[in-house]
């Protein structure tokens, strides 16, 4: 069956140090992948969205790599403050239309 | 401008009741859907539309019913409320129905619990 393992276990970082997440799935061969960031309380927002053919994708001070060879993607947070301490989720498209699969989700705690 | 409104957000109910949660977007998008987040923190599609027509119906319960009204509202109805249905409950839209291709916008969540 379909599988997304992201890190169970909070990620705990200092202020200005990169933050980097894995995402790991098996049993799909997604054309894409999306992260998304969730806040206490509230609903995930979008961040970036990656194609199998792109290994790379920035956005501001964020970075996500997909390599489909490994079936993982990495997420980095450069430069990092604490407003990024959120939980990261990924998300992979799934073999029906328009269905998306979540990971369980990192969270990431930034101290100053 | 919200742009995707759930109603209400705490739903606080006993074992066996009838309840609905309604929601309504107004980004002028296609695709609707409703997202059961348990307290695992999983994050699990259960139903989409697409102009109104139901796409998506993953393994959930039939005490579960969405009712999509207009292609802006996408209602959840839980007939026979268990403990387990305890969750927050989220609504999304996207463009369109490609959602691997589509960034899907989110409600605010609905908690839900039963008692």
């Amino acid at each position: 069956s379909q599988k997304i393992e992201q890190n169970s276990e909070a990620l705990n970082i200092q202020e200005g140090k990169t933050a980097t997440l894995t995402c790991n799935y098996t049993n799909y061969s997604p054309a894409y992948l999306q992260w998304y960031r969730q806040d206490p309380g509230r609903g995930p927002v979008f961040l970036l969205l990656i194609r199998e053919n792109e290994k790379e994708k920035r956005k501001e001070r964020l970075k996500v790599t997909f390599d489909t060879t490994l079936k993982q993607s990495l997420f980095h947070i450069t430069a990092s403050q604490p407003a990024d301490s959120a939980t990261y989720l990924c998300a992979l498209e799934s073999d029906s239309w328009g269905k998306l699969q979540f990971g369980a989700g990192t969270q990431v705690v930034v101290t100053p | 401008d919200t742009a995707v409104s759930q109603t209400p957000k705490y739903l606080v109910t006993q074992m066996g009741n009838d309840k609905s949660i309604k929601c309504e977007q107004n980004l002028g998008h296609d695709t609707m859907y409703w997202y059961k987040q348990d307290s695992k923190k999983f994050l699990k599609i259960m139903f989409s539309y697409n102009n109104k027509e139901l796409i998506i119906n993953e393994t959930v319960p039939n005490r579960f019913s969405p009712k999509s009204p207009d292609k802006a509202h996408l209602n959840l109805h839980i007939n026979s409320l268990e403990l387990g249905d305890s969750a927050v409950y989220f609504c999304a839209s996207s463009q369109d129905g490609q959602g691997g291709l589509n960034e899907q916008f989110f409600g605010p969540g609905t908690r839900l619990t039963v008692l």
